[in-house]
């Protein structure tokens, strides 16, 4: 079984200052890494993905994340952060050679103010 | 492209009350999604269709739920008898194919038991 842990319930920042959303995962296969931004009142959407290959990934809105095998994290980080980054991220894993289906982590709520 | 669509997006019912969420996924998606969000138990699957057979219903969290994929661009999620408990985020998402695909999610359909 795949689960996710995100360390930290809230994070709050003040705007123009860098951030990182901490993701570990527990997995006993290799896996797919995705981080998705939840804005208020809205679905989710996708930020970036790990497949395969560089263990750095640059996603939309300025976002990246860099996947560490030996220490089973996902983090993602921003250099300078906007208001509209308000949001609620997730951490998310699936299993490359089993389900298309994704096991969720429990949410960080990024707040910044201004 | 229109992306995932559920209806309603508010609903609001008396406990014992039958519900009915609607979800129409993306073109030429072969995956189906139901998701739960909840306070206490962040975002669950409920079950997953492909190719409009349900695949995994082992989230369903008890016989009140059904969910049905009659066609592929159309699914239900039913609860009867609702309970307050089951007052939630529902959220329909899809995905075309292979492990690794973006999943794509509907902006959720807001259920109050009350």
């Amino acid at each position: 079984a795949q689960s996710v842990t995100q360390l930290d319930s809230q994070v709050p920042v003040f705007e123009e200052a860098p951030v990182e959303l901490r993701c570990n995962y527990s997995s006993s296969v290799s896996v797919y890494l995705f981080w998705y931004v939840q804005y208020p009142n809205q679905g989710l959407q996708l930020l970036l993905k790990y497949l395969s290959g560089s263990t750095l990934v640059k996603g939309i809105n300025g976002f990246e994340a860099e996947f560490n095998k030996s220490q089973t994290s996902f983090h993602l980080r921003k250099p300078s952060v906007h208001i509209s980054d308000t949001a609620e991220y997730f951490c998310a894993v699936s299993n490359p050679q089993g389900a298309q289906k994704l096991v969720f982590g429990q949410g960080t709520r990024l707040t910044i103010n201004p | 492209d229109a992306g995932v669509i559920q209806s309603p997006r508010h609903e609001v019912t008396e406990m014992g009350q039958e519900v009915t969420l609607r979800c129409k996924p993306i073109s030429g998606h072969d995956y189906l999604f139901w998701y739960r969000q909840t306070m206490m138990r962040g975002l669950e699957l409920l079950i997953y269709f492909n190719n409009n057979v349900p695949i995994d219903d082992s989230g369903m969290p008890e016989d009140r739920f059904s969910a049905k994929m009659p066609n592929a661009s159309f699914s239900t999620l039913k609860i009867q008898p609702s309970e307050p408990r089951d007052s939630a985020v529902y959220f329909c998402a899809s995905s075309r194919g292979t492990v690794g695909n973006t999943i794509y999610f509907g902006e959720g359909s807001w259920l109050t038991v009350v």
